[in-house]
């Protein structure tokens, strides 16, 4: 089993949905989460990240964590054509580097 | 305040021959992180550097992949006797403490080895 699993998609929705993109992991002594939003041909653009087992939220973004379930979401509210991007979660621990999925893209048509 | 710089944007080799990626961190930041991603890969960790030490290099390929920061100047990703598997994405991000969650990833150099 990989240590982060990440449905590659595509995903295509209307412009308003809401999204919902998701990873399950298999370590449990990863210490916080992130997600990830990248371009096509940029570098990837830390979006949100969290420490422990819950919702956070920023603006039209919510990221979750369920650590006994060891899966992490991140859900977009009224969803615009400039979030169609590829969104990776990645996780880690201290002292070792981050873990990436391999990322969803996101096609939100107008 | 400049983001992470990385050049060239996009580099071409022959097989065989050496590729050179260099790597400028944001201000103040003196821990360098390099990444690769192959086309429908995620980033795959390369090796973690502070300045003058390879702190974690354990995603490094054993051959031909070296990597460097030193006390002055950009920290350099060195891929000597490219083969066309080496054609990908290499991303460098940079944190200021050396905590993943407060790097910041350049917009990446793509190799592309013929």
């Amino acid at each position: 089993q990989k240590e982060v699993e990440q449905d590659p998609g595509p995903l295509s929705v209307p412009e308003g949905a809401i999204v919902s993109l998701n990873c399950t992991y298999s370590n449990s002594a990863f210490q916080y989460f992130m997600w990830y939003r990248q371009y096509s041909r940029k570098g990837p653009e830390l979006l949100m990240y969290t420490y422990s087992s819950g919702n956070k939220e920023d603006g039209r973004f919510t990221a979750q964590v369920d650590k006994s379930s060891k899966y992490i979401s991140l859900f977009i509210r009224d969803s615009q054509p400039s979030d169609s991007a590829t969104y990776l979660c990645a996780m880690g621990q201290a002292g070792t580097a981050l873990i990436f999925g391999k990322g969803t893209t996101l096609s939100v048509s107008s | 305040n400049a983001g992470v710089m990385q050049n060239p944007r996009h580099l071409v080799r022959r097989r065989g021959q050496e590729a050179r990626l260099r790597c400028s961190p944001m201000k103040g930041h003196s821990h360098v992180y390099w990444y690769r991603q192959l086309p429908e890969e995620g980033l795959k960790f390369m090796v973690y550097l502070q300045k003058e030490n390879i702190i974690d290099e354990s995603g490094m390929p054993k051959e031909r992949f070296s990597a460097e920061f030193p006390k002055e100047g950009p920290s350099i990703l060195r891929i000597q006797q490219v083969v066309r598997g080496d054609s990908a994405a290499y991303f460098c991000a940079s944190s200021p403490l050396g905590e993943d969650t407060e790097a910041f990833f350049g917009q990446g150099t793509r190799l592309t080895v013929v």
